[in-house]
């Protein structure tokens, strides 16, 4: 089945430590992002990638890292910088044409304790 | 920069009638496209409905429709005939023309009464 596949589902770490999360997609999409939803926020992109090896700066980028070595994967780092990290992330893909919609992960719950 | 809001953080319906959820939106691009997002409680998100800035026809997607006002760059999403299963947060998101960056409003959560 295609899809795009985010895990942990539930993270937990420590402040003051960097944390990955993952997000992979077998849909050969060429766009990835990130968004963070907070209750009352809304989705608020955090970084988006367009084609591998290239990406670009959401609204709150600020704390957070991407790569984007492989078309399928589009791994998000939470860095120590991020103030506060605890959130529910969710991860997209699209096609890349302008006309078509972001399909969705199943979001990563990270807990920072 | 592109902006997207709703104003409406809660709505409830009666089973069965009709609710509309409001959408504004700002852009300086002529071409452009809309869509509603629903996200119920276990957190997927789940396309409703697109619309494409140069067609004038709204879309309708069975008991969803849209009223698109362009000019006063209005994005509307009506339910007909309202289910239990409708029970979500709804999401509006603009998505530009001039690269894949794609915004969503803070959402609406409405409630359907049984």
């Amino acid at each position: 089945d295609g899809g795009i596949t985010q895990s942990p589902k539930y993270l937990f770490r420590k402040e003051g430590q960097n944390v990955t999360l993952s997000c992979e997609q077998n849909l050969n999409h060429d766009a990835m992002y990130w968004y963070r939803q907070d209750p009352g926020q809304g989705l608020r992109l955090i970084y988006y990638s367009q084609i591998v090896n290239d990406f670009q700066k959401g609204d709150i980028a600020e704390g957070y890292s991407v790569s984007r070595e492989k078309k399928e994967s589009f791994p998000l780092t939470v860095t120590s910088a991020q103030k506060n990290p605890t959130a529910f992330y969710l991860c997209a893909s699209s096609i890349g044409a302008v006309n078509t919609e972001a399909f969705f992960g199943q979001g990563t719950r990270l807990t920072v304790v | 920069a592109q902006t997207v809001t709703q104003s409406q953080p809660e709505m409830s319906v009666q089973e069965a009638e009709t609710v509309t959820l409001s959408c504004t939106y700002d852009t300086s691009e002529s071409d452009y496209y809309l869509f509603w997002y629903k996200q119920p409680p276990s957190r997927q998100m789940i396309l409703v409905i697109r619309q494409e800035a140069y067609k004038q026809q709204n879309a309708t997607e069975n008991r969803f429709s849209v009223n698109f006002q362009k000019a006063a760059k209005s994005f509307s999403l009506k339910i007909s005939d309202s289910q239990l299963g409708d029970a979500a947060m709804y999401f509006c998101a603009y998505r530009g023309n001039r690269d894949d960056k794609i915004i969503f409003g803070k959402g609406t959560r409405l409630h359907i009464l049984p």
